[in-house]
């Protein structure tokens, strides 16, 4: 199984502040990771796939980028929207493996 | 508009049964490949499993394999789960989730609202 290393866990950030989440898989998934926003008590929802694409809807201000292993994902400006959960998903290999997440709270 | 909504959770008995259902609106259900996953209580995502379009083909994370059934009904446009031999750490909410490809790798992208399981006597 592929392992996906996230972080950090948690995020503490202003209005406005850029962020980055970093995953690490264990081994080369070439560029199929997929990122996740997550609010409290709602389902995810698909904000970026193959590492950097921008899903129909998803802020300008998210981005991705990436190769090999490592992968980050970044948020510039910070709005009050993005207080969320968020998480990587590999999609080249069988299990699909998701990252542990990692929660935007406002500083 | 993509709609899926899951029911059938509930709780149970560890070694019960449980059979998930998701009923699929907005779109054409069978072009479309579709999974459950599941997230335990304040915990992450975790896949469970997968069935191609006609459902001709499933896949099952290991430690569910034998134990729990994905099935689909393309005339019903619904998506099941049958889950068997059911234990505690099998407790969480389980999504409906459509899947979706730009060339050979499938990922997520729809999610139900999520239907909870409960395992415990």
């Amino acid at each position: 199984d592929i392992q996906m290393t996230q972080s950090p866990p948690s995020l503490s950030a202003s209005l406005g502040d850029k962020v980055t989440i970093t995953c690490q898989a264990s081994q080369n998934i070439n560029k199929y990771i997929a990122w996740y926003q997550q609010k409290p008590g709602k389902p995810p929802r698909l904000l970026i796939r193959y590492t950097s694409t921008l899903e129909s809807g998803t802020p300008s201000r998210f981005s991705g980028s990436g190769s090999g292993r490592d992968y980050s994902f970044s948020i510039s400006n910070v709005d009050s929207e993005d207080i969320a959960s968020y998480y990587c998903l590999q999609y080249v290999n069988l299990p699909y493996t998701f990252g542990a997440g990692t929660k935007l709270e406002l500083k | 508009e993509v709609h899926l909504v899951e029911s059938g959770g509930g709780l149970v008995q560890p070694g019960r049964s449980l059979k998930l259902s998701c009923a699929a609106s907005g779109f054409t259900f069978s072009d479309y490949f579709m999974a459950w996953v599941r997230q335990a209580p304040t915990k992450g995502l975790e896949w469970v499993a997968s069935i191609t379009y006609d459902g001709g083909s499933t896949y099952y994370r290991d430690s569910v394999k034998g134990r729990f059934t994905i099935s689909r009904d393309n005339a019903k446009s619904s998506l099941y789960l049958q889950m068997d031999s059911l234990r505690s750490e099998d407790t969480a909410t389980f999504y409906c989730i459509t899947m979706y490809t730009t060339d050979y790798y499938y990922l997520f992208d729809y999610w139900g609202q999520g239907v909870m399981v409960t395992v415990s006597s």
